[in-house]
């Protein structure tokens, strides 16, 4: 029963191109939404979030989109860099009693230079 | 400021031995959160403590134990290791009991291996 699922394992873009990586959400009690970036060897490190009160967040190059009707968020990077090559996770948490993130699988984004 | 320190970084245990791995949360946070990372997979959610009471729990076997201690600090033990037990396992930490509207913050992890 996955809840929080990242369908794209991979992406492969050109530095300076918009990189877009997309989440889809099943359980409509979820209320806060992040994403995470992972490199190899370390922990993951938070990126950026939206409450579901709002449809778009934006901090520098990372803009994060939720379309609550479609259970759908998605991570614009703009413009991409080869730094920002690692492995991405959506995380999902509701506001009604539970204590934990649901994350999704994971895509391995890819800037090429 | 330290961020989120695990101990062991890495760690190789037998089938059947019991492990312990040790997290301290940054500097002012009372939640600290369990997770395992197996590869090619996102985090799984083991356990969450906050003001060293148990807030939650996930889906795993009760060999999975945790406690927190008056610092904050917490260790996972997990008892009679099997293969399957192998995998990342993430410490995060937060201000706030409840992870809505707010972000934790990830150590390193411990790579644990079972042979």
């Amino acid at each position: 029963d996955q809840q929080v699922k990242q369908n794209s394992p991979s992406l492969s873009v050109q530095e300076g191109r918009i990189s877009i990586l997309n989440c889809d959400y099943t359980n409509s009690m979820f209320d806060y939404f992040l994403w995470y970036k992972k490199y190899p060897a370390e922990g993951p490190t938070f990126l950026i979030s939206i409450s579901s009160i709002k449809d778009k967040n934006e901090d520098g190059r990372f803009t994060v989109f939720l379309n609550k009707s479609a259970k759908h968020l998605s991570l614009h990077i703009v413009p991409s860099q080869p730094g920002d090559s690692a492995v991405y996770f959506c995380a999902a948490s509701a506001s009604s009693g539970t204590y934990k993130y649901i994350f999704g699988t994971g895509t391995r984004l890819k800037v090429l230079a | 400021d330290a961020g989120v320190t695990q101990s062991p970084t890495h760690l190789i245990k037998t089938r059947g031995q019991h492990v312990t791995l040790r997290c301290s949360p940054i500097s002012g946070h009372k939640s600290v959160s369990w997770y395992q990372q197996v590869l090619g997979q996102g985090p799984q959610f083991i356990f969450q403590y906050y003001e060293k009471e148990e807030r939650g729990r996930g889906n795993f076997p009760d060999r999975f134990s945790a406690r927190q201690f008056p610092n904050y600090s917490s260790e996972l033990n997990v008892n009679a290791l099997l293969l399957g037990d192998s995998a990342l396992y993430l410490c995060a930490s937060s201000f706030l009991s409840s992870q809505s509207n707010t972000e934790a913050f990830f150590g390193q992890g411990t790579r644990l291996t079972v042979v």
